[in-house]
C-alpha cells in the first residue's frame, strides 16, 4: 500500500538552530508532492509542493525542499527557525494516475517546538 | 473570498446523537474532502467527493454519511455518535492542480 513516513515526531530546536524534516513515500509511479503546517489552534496551510521541474522548491518563510526521486523523499528544511514556526508539520502526496482522484497520503506529522 | 467555511466550530453531543457538520467553499472546486485528526494519528479520509452527487468513502467511513448536493458544500452526517467520534473534523477542496484548501475545523466532543 502507498504510504509515507516523516521520520521524527518530535522535533526541539533553539531560535537560529537549522531544520531538516525527513520524508518518504513508497510509490515507484510519478507523484506531486506536498509539505502542509499547521499552527497551534489552527488549519492547515501549503508550505510548499513540487509538481515537476526542478527538484528544489522553496515556499513561504523560507522553507524549502528537495524532491530526490532515487530516495522517494521530500525532506524539508529551513536554514534558521525562528519561535513563529512552531508548528505541526505535515508531507503528503498524491500519486498522479488517473484512478488516485486526487487523493493526498499523508504522513503522520512531526511536531516543531522552537525556543526562544 | 472566504475559502472553505465550516460550521460548526465547536459541538459537544451525547452518544446517540446525532449531527450534520457543513462545509462550504467558494472556489469552484471539483473535490471535496472530509478528514478527522486525532493526536498521534495524522489526518484520515473520511469519504470525498470528485463532483457533484457523487461521493466515496475514505479510509475510515464507518459512522459517517456524506452528501454533495451542490458543488460548493459538502455534509458530513453522524447518525447515532459515539465518543470514538470524538476528534477534529476538517474539511477540505482541491481543483485540477492539486493543491488542497482547509476549512478551520470542527472540534467534536462526544460524552
Amino acid at each position: 500500500a502507498q504510504s509515507v513516513s516523516q521520520h521524527n515526531h518530535h522535533v526541539i530546536l533553539s531560535e537560529a538552530a537549522s531544520l531538516e524534516l525527513g520524508c518518504n513515500y513508497s510509490y515507484g509511479g510519478t507523484v506531486n508532492l506536498f509539505w502542509y503546517v499547521q499552527y497551534p489552534g489552527q488549519h492547515l496551510q501549503l508550505l510548499l509542493k513540487y509538481f515537476s521541474g526542478d527538484p528544489l522548491v522553496k515556499g513561504i518563510k523560507g522553507f524549502e525542499a528537495e524532491f530526490i526521486k532515487s530516495k522517494f523523499s521530500f525532506n524539508l528544511r529551513k536554514p534558521s527557525v525562528q519561535w513563529s514556526d512552531t508548528a505541526e508539520y505535515f508531507c503528503a502526496v498524491t500519486p498522479t494516475y488517473a484512478g488516485n482522484n486526487r487523493k493526498l497520503i499523508w504522513g503522520l506529522g512531526t511536531s516543531l517546538a522552537v525556543n526562544p | 473570498n472566504a475559502g472553505v467555511t465550516q460550521t460548526p466550530k465547536f459541538r459537544v453531543l451525547k452518544t446517540g446523537q446525532s449531527m450534520t457538520l457543513l462545509c462550504a467553499q467558494d472556489m469552484n472546486h471539483e473535490y471535496m474532502y472530509w478528514y478527522r485528526q486525532d493526536p498521534g494519528m495524522g489526518l484520515r479520509l473520511i469519504h470525498y467527493s470528485v463532483g457533484e452527487g457523487t461521493t466515496a468513502k475514505g479510509e475510515v467511513p464507518d459512522g459517517y454519511n456524506v452528501s454533495r448536493l451542490k458543488k460548493q458544500n459538502f455534509l458530513l452526517g453522524l447518525e447515532s455518535a459515539a465518543p470514538s467520534q470524538t476528534s477534529v473534523y476538517f474539511c477540505a477542496s482541491s481543483y485540477l492542480d492539486r493543491i488542497t484548501f482547509f476549512g478551520q475545523g470542527t472540534r467534536l466532543t462526544v460524552v
